[in-house]
């Protein structure tokens, strides 16, 4: 089946910087990438997603990088911003079209 | 209703009680799934609903576990017999049946067990 590994478990950055977290999965048949936002006390949000069919996709700060061949898919965050603070997880689509998630990254932007 | 609703948001119950955790998704999605939030920790499957398919209760990690979902739509999720290490975050999610859309979560129902 499916298997998602996420790293880093943990980002500290300057507010300002930028950061990147990546994910590996295993099943080539996944097409379909989203990443999640979750803030403290609350679900994880659908902050971007990437299809299998695209390398790279942009939305203001945040973007997500695909490669297919190499089974990896990454996101950035650049200008980071106190309020990116929290954790982000990856997931992708099994054989069953099930999304399998990453073990999460705790986010900590200092200012 | 617009996203995904979880009854009750907050829950304290003693240990060897039952206690039943409520989902309501969002209207037309036929596919709804619950997962598992230790404190810290990563989102750990238990069960997936989709439409009038049998579910998939893989995740399940004992038989105290249980759910349903009627009519296609709200479910309820029931643990039997409550143990201290069921204390965790129940969040509840829903999508089309094209996953390739994501899914939308509630903001879950913060179970603790004393």
């Amino acid at each position: 089946g499916e298997n998602v590994e996420q790293h880093p478990s943990t980002l500290s950055v300057q507010e300002g910087d930028s950061a990147v977290i990546k994910c590996t999965y295993s099943d080539s048949a996944s097409n379909y990438f989203p990443w999640y936002k979750q803030e403290l006390g609350k679900g994880p949000q659908l902050i971007i997603d990437i299809r299998s069919n695209v390398g790279e996709k942009k939305d203001q700060r945040i973007a997500v990088t695909l490669n297919k061949t190499a089974k990896h898919f990454s996101l950035h965050i650049t200008e980071t911003q106190p309020e990116d603070s929290a954790v982000y997880f990856c997931a992708a689509t099994d054989s069953w079209g099930k999304l399998q998630f990453g073990a999460g990254t705790q986010v900590v932007v200092t200012p | 209703g617009a996203g995904v609703s979880q009854s009750p948001s907050n829950k304290v119950t003693e240990k060897g009680k039952d206690v039943e955790l409520r989902c309501d998704p969002i209207s037309g999605h036929t596919a709804l799934y619950w997962y598992r939030q230790s404190l810290g920790q990563g989102l750990e499957f238990l069960i997936y609903f989709q439409g009038n398919s049998a579910p998939d209760k893989s995740g399940l990690p004992s038989d105290r576990f249980s759910a349903e979902r009627t009519g296609g739509s709200v479910s309820t999720l029931t643990i039997q017999r409550t143990q201290q290490e069921d204390s965790a975050v129940y969040l509840c999610a829903s999508s089309t049946a094209d996953t390739n859309y994501g899914y939308t979560f509630g903001s879950g129902t913060r179970l603790t067990v004393v």
